[in-house]
């Protein structure tokens, strides 16, 4: 079947201007995560959202980054006024639901974004 | 504070020669512990998962993983390199979102 899906694969951007980045979970996974993935910092969670609870965004940098989730499929990570430091690949995963931890999460293949 | 130490950057190792990738953990709770790899320009892939069933653990491609509470230990290994197995390994702990450590990068020489 499908996997998670993300577009674009690539986005080279200007400093200052704003981006969306696009997730497409796998069907029927209730839970969606946003990931950063830059050469400093690792692997990093950004936010995560499951079924129709808030989502956590203890993870978000900066009041520049929000994400969203329209009918609990489809996700966007929006960057406002990016900044060099916001280049990084940005990763995606579902699992089927968050509880317990140990439902395994399914990455999709990532937006390498680059903020010139 | 949960988090993930891998003790190596880099390992490398020889065709055919035994892998060992060390990872060390600290929870507040019974961790859910996992092992991903990334292969270059490849999205991230699980190989293994500890959830607090049996302590060996075995994933695909021949790795298995050791979870030892006493040592707060989950080191990967596999018998016999590849040169396929040459990729970034990501030790996990997962709290509901993921907790990565910095990753291993397994270089395997012919």
């Amino acid at each position: 079947g499908a996997g998670v899906s993300q577009s674009p694969s690539n986005k080279v951007t200007e400093k200052g201007k704003d981006v969306e980045l696009r997730c497409d979970p796998i069907s029927g996974h209730t839970a969606l995560y946003w990931y950063r993935q830059s050469l400093g910092q690792g692997l990093e969670f950004l936010i995560y959202f499951q079924g129709n609870s808030a989502p956590d965004k203890s993870g978000l940098p900066s009041d520049r980054f929000s994400a969203e989730r329209t009918g609990g499929s489809v996700s966007t990570l929006t960057i406002q006024r990016t900044q060099q430091e916001d280049s990084a690949v940005y990763l995606c995963a579902s699992s089927l639901r968050l509880a317990p931890s140990s439902y395994e999460q399914y990455f999709g293949p990532g937006t390498r974004l680059t903020v010139t | 504070a949960q988090s993930v130490t891998q003790l190596d950057s880099h390992v490398s190792v020889s065709e055919g020669t035994p892998v060992l990738l060390r990872c060390n953990y600290s929870s507040s709770y019974s961790p859910s512990l996992f092992w991903y790899v990334q292969h270059p320009n490849k999205g991230l892939q699980l190989l293994l998962k500890y959830t607090s069933a049996a302590t060996l653990v075995k994933g695909i491609n021949g790795f298995e993983a050791e979870f030892k509470k006493s040592e707060t230990s989950f080191h990967l290994t596999k018998p016999s390199a590849h040169m396929s197995d040459a990729a970034e390994y990501f030790c996990v702990l997962s709290q509901g979102n993921l907790i990565f450590g910095k990753g291993t990068k397994l270089s395997v020489k012919p």
